[in-house]
């Protein structure tokens, strides 16, 4: 089945560690983006990428990196910098010329 | 600074009835108005989207109306089932710039 897979479902980070959070695409997507959802805020936006070895800050770019060294992959990395990180991270991507965004099933990240 | 406004918060609407949720947008640029439906523990899907140069776009129980002039559009929701129970989040973006920007969502409870 074509998707976006996200992985882990549940992630817990301990003080001052950094996490990693997966997103695979086989949808042969050219854009990815990395949204932040907090109960009563929406989604924010992160990171986007729009094509391999290049990305941009989104709105809340603070305290993440990202890396797009493959066209399937877009992975999160939550640092020690970011203060309140618990929320609940979805991947998405697109293709060009198309507006439809297609969501993972997200990773919830919660502090010890 | 919140481009896109969404209201109410929550919905509660009987079994049968007309569920409505509301969008405001600040940015006239925008030309792409989108809703997602979410339920728990998943990624958003797209439900239903609009452009700018028609009023209204129905596909089955559920209507976009758009109002360019109020910088307005609304999701209505014909004949609510339970299985509409969700969150909806509208959105906007600009043709060829980066990302949607969501509105804070609507829980929305259709009651049997």
């Amino acid at each position: 089945d074509g998707g976006i897979t996200q992985s882990p479902k549940y992630l817990f980070r301990k003080e001052g560690q950094n996490v990693t959070l997966s997103c695979e695409q086989n949808l042969n997507h050219d854009a990815m983006y990395w949204y932040r959802q907090d109960p009563g805020q929406g989604l924010r936006l992160i990171y986007y990428s729009q094509i391999v070895n290049d990305f941009q800050k989104g709105d809340i770019a603070e305290g993440y990196s990202v890396s797009r060294e493959k066209k399937e992959s877009f992975p999160l990395t939550v640092t020690s910098a970011q203060k309140n990180p618990t929320a609940f991270y979805l991947c998405a991507s697109k293709t060009g010329g198309n507006e439809k965004l297609f969501f993972g099933s997200g990773t919830q990240l919660s502090v010890l | 600074q919140q481009q896109v406004k969404q209201s109410p918060q929550s919905l509660i609407v009987q079994k049968g009835g007309i569920s409505i949720i509301n969008c405001a947008y600040e940015n006239t640029a925008f030309d792409y108005f989108p809703w997602y439906q979410q339920f728990p523990g998943k990624g958003p899907a797209l439900l239903i989207a609009i452009r700018p140069d028609v009023s209204e776009k129905k596909e089955g129980r559920f209507t976009i109306s758009f109002n360019k002039s109020a910088k307005q559009f609304s999701l209505h929701i014909m004949d609510s089932q339970p299985g509409d129970s969700a969150t909806y989040f509208c959105a906007a973006s600009r043709a060829g710039r980066r990302a949607l920007t969501f509105g804070s969502g609507t829980r929305l409870q259709v009651q049997p």
